[in-house]
């Protein structure tokens, strides 16, 4: 069975300072793999997914995740927080069917 | 504009009086599913379809009926909902069942009294 785990249900950080929400997943079959932000009374949007290919991935907003297999992890990070990157953040595997993480929320502080 | 679309967005009802979530997709999907949010416990997944006329049940099912008779359609049915089913739902859409990703909906908050 595929599983998702986040590290940390909330995570501050400063404005300015680096973003690193982490990630690990479970799957038999090789993922896909996402990251997803929802905003207060929104939907999830669609921040980054990683198919085939180069491991780094780039998304929307400046944020990019690593996919490393050997440590089963996609990590996503943000060089400089932004205030308007506060929101919850979920983590995603599609490999039998799709499952989420619990979700990270991430406090960005002035 | 592309989209997956749900009404209503607020929805207080009953005990027991039957009620439908709609959900309609713009985008020649063929994957539709339905999720529950619920603080604490993330994203359930409560059903999905891979087509017209084919449902399955995902991890939550219970209390709740959905149907696929035409593809961008995807109504979320609960006949006799409960407090418990108290949550805020999302519908999704997908190319396919793999590596596209999903389109959310803007969600439906329902509150069982």
């Amino acid at each position: 069975a595929q599983s998702v785990t986040q590290l940390g249900s909330h995570v501050s950080v400063s404005e300015g300072a680096l973003v690193l929400l982490r990630c690990n997943y479970s799957s038999s079959v090789p993922p896909y793999l996402f990251w997803y932000v929802q905003y207060p009374n929104q939907g999830l949007q669609l921040l980054l997914k990683y198919t085939t290919g180069a491991t780094l991935v780039k998304g929307i907003n400046g944020f990019e995740a690593e996919f490393k297999k050997s440590e089963t992890s996609f990590h996503l990070t943000k060089p400089s927080a932004h205030m308007s990157d506060a929101a919850e953040y979920f983590c995603a595997v599609n490999g039998q069917n799709f499952v989420f993480g619990p979700g990270t929320r991430l406090s960005v502080l002035p | 504009e592309a989209q997956v679309t749900q009404n209503p967005r607020y929805l207080i009802t009953v005990t027991g009086k039957k009620l439908t979530v709609t959900c309609s997709q713009n985008m020649n999907h063929e994957y539709m599913s339905w999720y529950r949010q619920d603080p604490g416990l993330g994203l359930r997944q409560i059903y999905y379809s891979m087509n017209v006329e084919v449902t399955d049940k995902g991890d939550v099912p219970e209390g709740y009926k959905v149907s696929r008779k035409e593809k961008r359609n995807f109504p979320l049915i609960l006949e006799s909902p409960s407090p418990n089913q108290t949550s805020l739902y999302f519908c999704a859409s997908s190319l396919s069942i793999m590596g596209d990703g999903y389109t959310f909906g803007s969600g439906t908050r329902l509150t069982v009294v």
